[in-house]
């Protein structure tokens, strides 16, 4: 069974700077899809970035770029020039092809300072 | 609609009565799924539908959870004789339901229903 697992439940950093989350997960597929989630207090769980295992290369979205480790399996999410708006809990997750669930971690909740 | 509609967005119950959760997802949208997300945890998978079927029901801790899309659009889930320990924050998600995960599989949330069973 796959694991997905975030060991910072909480992280505070102040507004501009730089800041990971960490997540590792655990599988025996060779391919698969990485997510990182966004859930602000509103509850709505909102789609940050995603990775193709298969795809060597990091994925990138603006000011949210991952660092994926396949052999590591690690999946970190790095926050440039954080908002007061990234405050959020983080929720890395993982998903297999044909298989559609999708296994979340326990989240990280980040506090970006004023 | 523009995104996925969960309603009602709260619902306080007493213990033994029973409770519908209703999701409309984004229109188009084949798949739909339902999440649980207790206190302090992320979301758990329960059930899965495509179409009018539940694909992967798997999630479903026990009898007392059922869940229905008859006309494969809206869904509805529905719990018996709620108990305590099912308090949480009930999610749905839809997507294209294009099965392998490519970018149609994107799963798009609503903000959920918090049930509490007092």
């Amino acid at each position: 069974a796959q694991t997905v697992t975030q060991s910072q439940p909480e992280m505070s950093v102040q507004e501009a700077e730089t800041v990971t989350l960490s997540c590792t997960y655990d599988t025996s597929e060779s391919n698969y899809y990485l997510f990182w989630y966004k859930q602000p207090p509103s509850r709505q769980m909102i789609l940050v970035i995603r990775q193709e295992a298969y795809k060597q290369q990091n994925a990138t979205e603006n000011r949210f770029s991952v660092n994926f480790q396949k052999a590591a399996k690690s999946f970190s999410l790095k926050i440039s020039d954080s908002q007061l708006g990234d405050t959020a809990m983080y929720f890395c997750a993982f998903m297999k092809p044909g298989d559609d669930k999708i296994i979340f971690g326990k989240g990280t909740r980040l506090h970006i300072l004023p | 609609g523009a995104g996925v509609s969960q309603t009602p967005s709260n619902k306080v119950t007493e213990k033994g009565k029973y409770v519908e959760l209703r999701c409309d997802p984004i229109s188009g949208h084949t798949a739909l799924y339902w999440y649980r997300q207790s206190l302090g945890q992320g979301p758990e998978f329960l059930i899965y539908f495509q179409g009018t079927g539940a694909a992967d029901d798997s999630g479903l801790p026990n009898d007392r959870f059922f869940a229905v899309r008859p006309e494969g659009s809206v869904s509805t889930l529905k719990i018996q004789r709620t108990e305590r320990g099912d308090s949480a924050v009930y999610l749905c998600a839809s997507s294209e339901g294009t099965s392998g995960g490519g970018a149609k599989n994107i799963q798009y949330f609503g903000a959920g229903t918090r049930l509490s069973v007092l």
